[in-house]
């Protein structure tokens, strides 16, 4: 089945430590995303990738940074970790922007981080 | 500012019909979107409208009103599977989703 996979599901780091999150897509979407959700509140937007062309939200902290390599893997990478990091890192991916539709977003199972 | 209101938990009955209400203020409307998402899982989708009135898939149904910037889902033959949060998002002018909090929809038997 086509679908996005994330890795790993869970994800320790310690305070300061560098961490990267992975995802994959076998769905063949030209778009991918990067969201952060903390509980109870809504997913918040960090990067969006159409194709090769990055998009960085306004408000994204300098602490996160991403790559998408190919048109099937993007990563997260936190530089720093603080504890207000905490949180599901949700990657998901759309087929085209424009037509309605097309903006489906399906997601990964998500990958919780926890910080010490 | 871009806003999306739903409110933050519900409660209804195994077997029973509920409404989860979305107000969105939005800069443009190209269509909104109603995901599922299960405790400590992602988000799935659920449904879409883009021009105003019902759309129906099974026990769920989606309505819209652009004019009143205003969305329900209603959940039919509740189960206990239902028991989740429902997220209402937005399409912006720049084919952006912006993400209401969710309803926490709690069902008993």
């Amino acid at each position: 089945d086509a679908m996005v996979i994330q890795n790993p599901r869970y994800q320790v780091t310690q305070f300061g430590k560098p961490v990267t999150l992975s995802c994959s897509q076998t769905l063949n979407h030209n778009v991918m995303y990067w969201y952060q959700q903390k509980s109870s509140q809504a997913p918040k937007l960090l990067f969006h990738y159409y194709d090769k062309d990055f998009n960085n939200e306004a408000d994204t902290p300098d602490n996160f940074q991403s790559r998408r390599p190919n048109t099937s893997f993007c990563f997260l990478d936190i530089r720093s970790p603080g504890l207000g990091d905490a949180a599901m890192y949700l990657c998901a991916t759309s087929s085209l922007r424009g037509e309605v539709a097309k903006n489906i977003q399906y997601f990964g199972a998500g990958t919780r981080l926890s910080v010490l | 500012g871009q806003n999306i209101d739903q409110p933050t938990e519900m409660t209804a009955t195994e077997g029973a019909i509920v409404q989860i209400n979305c107000t969105y203020q939005t800069s443009g409307f190209n269509g909104l979107f109603w995901y599922q998402q299960h405790a400590g899982e992602a988000p799935t989708f659920l449904s879409y409208n883009v021009l105003d009135g019902l759309e129906e898939k099974g026990r769920f149904s989606s309505f819209l009103s652009r004019s009143k910037g205003y969305s329900y889902l209603l959940l039919k033959e509740l189960q206990m599977k239902d028991s989740a949060s429902y997220l209402c998002a937005v399409l912006d002018s720049n084919y952006q989703l912006i993400w209401g909090a969710g309803t926490k929809l709690i069902i008993k038997p």
